[in-house]
């Protein structure tokens, strides 16, 4: 079974623009998960969707926005890049609770210059 | 409303010695505990899970963890470190009863000196 999947693996924006990210779930998966993660912050929760529904959102600004399509797939868009938003994004996708088990793509590498 | 603490950002222990790596959370019902790792470049990857069965939970790679709802800790051991070991090691908590998001830690990078 192919794992979860993320494209693109890197990328370099310029500070204003915006960005989107793709996250493929594992088959079968319906809940997928974001995070940001910076060096010294951990993990940071931006947010859950479950077929289709936004289920749980963490504490970020509008500028960051996802929504999921009927096949699980799921996008994540950083309108308005800021130098700050440089981190890895994560993707992980469960069965149907992120409580059970998360399985992580590799992440995307974003640089914002 | 739930959280983790990690102590320790860096820890740093010689092959074939005890890895100890301390987590306590907050948490105001049930939790459920996890603990993730990260090799360079990569994802995370499930090492065990807590999920109020038996509060010893082994999980892969020799590593174990035990829950202890007095100290409210979730400690990750393997009484012999490889060189494989080395990597980032994140613990996690979610609460039991719904669709809850999942509270990471600031992770703990684990050096194996050989």
């Amino acid at each position: 079974k192919a794992g979860v999947t993320q494209t693109p693996r890197y990328l370099i924006k310029t500070r204003g623009q915006q960005v989107t990210l793709s996250c493929s779930p594992i088959s079968g998966h319906r809940s997928v998960s974001w995070y940001q993660q910076t060096p010294g912050q951990g993990l940071q929760f931006l947010f859950e969707y479950f077929s289709e529904t936004q289920r749980n959102k963490g504490n970020f600004p509008g500028r960051f926005s996802g929504r999921q399509f009927s096949n699980s797939r799921s996008e994540m868009n950083v309108s308005t890049l800021e130098l700050g938003d440089s981190a890895l994004y994560l993707c992980a996708s469960s069965l149907s609770e992120p409580a059970y088990e998360q399985y992580f793509g590799p992440g995307t590498r974003l640089t914002v210059t | 409303a739930q959280s983790v603490t990690q102590l320790g950002s860096h820890v740093s222990v010689s092959e074939g010695a005890l890895v100890l790596l301390r987590c306590n959370y907050s948490s105001s019902v049930p939790p459920y505990l996890f603990w993730y790792v990260q090799y360079p470049n990569q994802g995370l990857q499930l090492l065990l899970k807590y999920t109020s069965a038996a509060t010893l939970v082994k999980g892969i790679n020799g590593f174990e963890a035990e829950f202890k709802k007095s100290e409210t800790s979730f400690h990750l051991t393997k009484p012999s470190a490889h060189m494989s070991d080395a990597a980032e090691y994140f613990c996690a908590v979610t609460l039991s009863g719904g669709y809850q998001k999942v509270t990471f830690g600031i992770g703990t990078k684990l050096q194996v000196i050989p």
